[in-house]
């Protein structure tokens, strides 16, 4: 069964504090693995695609990986602006549907 | 550019009532998506269109019907509500269904008493 399990559920950080969110995945094929950022009382916002082990991607504090059975979103130096909750999906091969993971809320603390 | 735009942005409804949630998107994509979000479900796939004039099922269809009306607007409607659906609904469009970026709109919130 397609699965995408995220953690930590949560995640409290001082600002300027680097870490990693992480997603791990259980699929029959991966065509995409996308990040989202998701605000309060708003609409998840596109991050990065993802799309074969070995991949990078970046934006500003923010940089994604992919390995063949998770990807990691690291923060560096994060700021108060990054609270919020990430996202991942994973896009089976098979499929155009799109399976969420649970998310991982972060706060920074000033 | 509006993007994904979803009306109403809230709705109490009574057990039984119908009622249809409104979306449009102004990026020329060919596919589109309602959602629902619960706390600790994260987001669960109720419907989807691929391409003007399909429509398929995601993982929780019952007690949903959708309507592509056109390329732009993907409607859906709830024909007798239930409190098992409150929730909050999100569209959503991509260019296509391999491996594009979903927008999403802000979500309509939606209680049934």
């Amino acid at each position: 069964e397609d699965q995408v399990t995220q953690s930590p559920e949560a995640l409290r950080l001082q600002e300027g504090e680097s870490s990693s969110l992480n997603c791990s995945y259980t699929v029959s094929g991966l065509r995409g693995l996308f990040w989202y950022r998701q605000d309060p009382g708003k609409g998840p916002e596109f991050l990065f695609t993802l799309y074969s082990a070995g991949e990078e991607k970046e934006k500003e504090r923010l940089k994604a990986t992919l390995t063949k059975k998770e990807s990691f979103l690291h923060i560096t130096a994060p700021k108060p602006e990054d609270s919020a909750t990430y996202l991942c999906a994973v896009q089976p091969s098979n499929t155009g549907k799109l399976i969420f993971g649970q998310g991982t809320t972060l706060q920074v603390k000033p | 550019n509006a993007g994904v735009t979803q009306t109403p942005k809230f709705q109490v409804l009574k057990t039984g009532q119908s009622m249809t949630l409104q979306c449009a998107q102004d990026m020329n994509h060919n596919s589109m998506y309602w959602y629902r979000q619960d706390p600790g479900m994260g987001l669960r796939l109720i419907y989807y269109s691929a391409s003007e004039g399909t429509t398929d099922k995601g993982e929780v269809p019952n007690g949903y019907n959708v309507s592509r009306l056109n390329k732009r607007e993907f409607s859906l409607r709830l024909e007798s509500a239930a409190p098992s659906q409150t929730s909050v609904y999100f569209c959503a469009s991509s260019d296509s269904d391999r491996a594009s970026p979903l927008h999403f709109g802000n979500g309509t919130r939606l209680t049934v008493t």
